[in-house]
């Protein structure tokens, strides 16, 4: 199956400053998301970015389907940025399941 | 729209017992997907499901684990006999064809 790398695995911040993740996947993609799960567990979808870039206040997203890859960036993080940062892809041809990375630990620090 | 509702937020099962977690889909989404969460993991695929089908359990255990959507009423993830091995978070998500939206997730510990 498709498989999903993260990096970096963990992330520390003072607040204010920027930050990228990167996802890489191994094949191609019908579909794309960037979510957060925050302290208490729950799961925050982002971006649904199966190619280009996408823009959402101080988060934005860019993913690069030929070169198989995508960004997400956080500029002036925020104590409440803290969490783990996934991505997930989906490919029509292995079937309905979306695909998890294992994720990005942010900690911002105040 | 209240989103995907996933009920309890939190189930202690003995070793033995049986859970049921519910998952209400966003109103107008007829796909549900169900994925477990092991301490420190990303989410993992169990199982996909339409109104009164299963379309792709290739994710979930063979043994102990059922999973339906009827046609009327939430969904329900059933684990019979619980294990240790168990104890994880389990999440649900609807979608029509594009993004998937996520619960809350349930938190199924086994004492």
């Amino acid at each position: 199956g498709i498989q999903v790398e993260q990096s970096p695995p963990d992330l520390i911040l003072q607040e204010g400053a920027n930050s990228t993740l990167r996802c890489n996947f191994s094949d191609s993609v019908n579909n794309l998301q960037w979510f957060h799960q925050n302290p208490w567990g729950q799961l925050i979808n982002l971006f649904y970015i199966p190619s280009g870039t996408k823009q959402n206040g101080r988060l934005s997203a860019t993913t690069v389907a030929t070169e198989r890859y995508s960004l997400l960036y956080i500029s002036s993080s925020q104590t409440t940025d803290s969490g783990v940062y996934f991505c997930a892809v989906f490919r029509e041809t292995s079937g309905s399941r979306l695909t998890f990375g294992e994720g990005t630990q942010l900690t911002v620090n105040p | 729209n209240a989103g995907v509702m996933q009920n309890p937020r939190h189930l202690v099962r003995r070793r033995g017992q049986e859970a049921r977690l519910r998952c209400s889909p966003m109103k107008g989404h007829s796909h549900v997907y169900w994925y477990r969460q092991l301490p420190e993991e990303g989410l993992k695929f169990m199982v996909y499901l339409q109104k009164e089908n299963i379309i792709d359990e290739s994710g979930m255990p063979k043994e102990r684990f059922s999973a339906e959507f009827p046609k009327e009423g939430p969904s329900i993830l059933r684990i019979q006999q619980v294990v240790r091995g168990d104890s994880a978070a389990y999440f649900c998500a609807s979608s029509t064809q594009r993004d998937r939206t996520f619960g809350s997730g349930t938190r199924l510990t086994v004492v």
